[in-house]
């Protein structure tokens, strides 16, 4: 069965620290793995694709990592902000069999204190 | 552009009662769903569409019924509404991502807050 871990649930970090997610997948075959960002009281939006051949991809103060032979990924947030706060969703798309359905972690929940 | 848009974003019914959810996607994109995100549980699929005129169930599909009559609508239907369909729901779509065999980018609507009581 499809299955993404991700973890920690919950995080507290101060202003300006850096912070790493984890996202563990056993989803396979692999397509691709995207980070999404979830505001308080509004619908997910990306952050960024891992697809098999990328190891590395950054998008501002955020940076995705993946791993495709220990199946993980992290995404790295450098300097937080407060806007920061929010919930970090990893999903996995496979290649085939049902690859129109992703397979969703529960999220981390991180929170940047002033 | 407005993307995603589902409506009603509140919506408060009696136990029994029954009412529809709808999702309009202005992108032409192939496939829709429909999620229920609860505290602790993280989003849930309820039911699918990989294109117009076909669904399918999801993950928690029981007491949900959906239509996608027109490419661009996906519609979410309570029969009897129960206090354990208190939730938010998303309305999402993509399309398949070329080369990889996956999926796209999943774009969200803002969600539809019910309260069943």
């Amino acid at each position: 069965k499809n299955q993404v871990e991700q973890s920690p649930q919950s995080l507290i970090i101060l202003e300006g620290k850096n912070c790493t997610l984890q996202c563990n997948y056993t989803v396979s075959p692999f397509s691709n793995l995207r980070w999404y960002k979830q505001d308080t009281g509004r619908g997910p939006v990306s952050l960024t694709i891992m697809t098999f051949s990328e190891n590395t991809k950054s998008n501002g103060r955020y940076t995705a990592t993946l791993d495709a032979d220990t199946k993980q990924s992290s995404l790295h947030i450098t300097a937080s902000q407060l806007s920061d706060s929010a919930s970090y969703i990893c999903v996995v798309s496979a290649s085939t069999g049902g690859s129109y359905i992703p397979t969703f972690g529960r999220g981390t929940s991180l929170i940047v204190h002033p | 552009n407005a993307g995603v848009t589902q409506t009603p974003k509140f919506r408060v019914l009696k136990t029994g009662q029954s009412m529809t959810l709808l999702c309009a996607q202005d992108m032409n994109h192939e496939y829709m769903y429909w999620y229920r995100q609860d505290p602790g549980m993280g989003l849930r699929l309820i039911h699918y569409s990989v294109g117009e005129g076909t669904t399918a169930k999801g993950e928690v599909p029981d007491g949900y019924n959906v239509s996608r009559l027109k490419k661009q609508n996906f519609l979410l239907g309570l029969e009897s509404a129960a206090p354990s369909q208190t939730s938010v729901y998303f309305c999402a779509s993509s399309t398949p991502l070329a080369g990889t065999g996956g999926i796209g980018e999943l774009f969200f609507g803002e969600g539809s807050r019910l309260t069943v009581l």
